[in-house]
């Protein structure tokens, strides 16, 4: 089983629609998590970081459930620019070490 | 301000051959990361350089190995190269102490693209 696991998707929405994405994991020693949004042959780009009272940004929301080992992305209103694989990462030291990725969900949003 | 630069952006190679893929930090960061990114895989951790010192180790074999200069730039290289070795090679810099903790400072460069042949 891998640590990180996430929808396997592809997603294909229509302009406007709310969408979401889930992760977990299996770390329970995890202290940070986040999202990271990753276009075609580029590299990953922290698009926002998690915390255990959810937070927004913007159309992303996201949440943590500590006790399920649950991350989730909600991305409200897609625009065709939202069009990327959604990679959900964890990590167990804040300040150093690695980062353990899933292996992303691919999101197309189309006209 | 440069962000994290990485040489060459793709490189080709035959089996068994030795590989050496290098990367610059962003200003001001002084640990490296390098990951794997297999096709249609997230990137896969396989090592960390902090003080000219690996800190941290993945699961991947001897055959892939390290160095980071004074500098704080870092050279990833792989021996005997393998079919299954072609994938994108991504390094990533970051700042050991951010006061910022809650926040991923890790940044990527665009990375290194390796074909094994």
């Amino acid at each position: 089983r891998k640590e990180v696991e996430q929808d396997p998707g592809p997603f294909n929405v229509p302009e406007g629609a709310t969408v979401a994405f889930n992760c977990t994991y299996s770390n329970s020693a995890s202290q940070s998590f986040f999202w990271y949004r990753q276009d075609c042959r580029k590299e990953p780009k922290l698009l926002m970081s998690v915390y255990s009272s959810g937070n927004e940004d913007g159309r992303f929301t996201a949440q943590l459930n500590r006790a399920s080992q649950y991350i989730s992305l909600l991305i409200r209103d897609s625009k065709l620019s939202d069009s990327a694989t959604y990679l959900c990462v964890v990590k167990e030291n804040t300040n150093a070490g690695k980062s353990t990725f899933g292996d992303g969900t691919t999101l197309t949003v189309k006209p | 301000d440069a962000g994290v630069t990485q040489s060459p952006t793709h490189l080709i190679k035959t089996r068994g051959q030795q590989v050496t893929l290098r990367c610059s930090p962003k200003s001001g960061h002084d640990t490296v990361s390098w990951y794997q990114q297999a096709l249609g895989q997230g990137p896969q951790f396989i090592f960390q350089y902090y003080e000219e010192e690996e800190r941290q180790r993945g699961n991947f074999p001897d055959r892939f190995s390290g160095h980071q200069f004074p500098n704080y730039s870092s050279e990833l290289n792989v021996n005997a190269l393998l079919l299954g070795d072609s994938a994108l090679y991504l390094c990533a810099s970051s700042l050991r102490i951010d006061r910022a903790a809650s926040k991923d400072t890790q940044y990527f460069g665009p990375g290194t693209r390796l074909t094994v042949l």
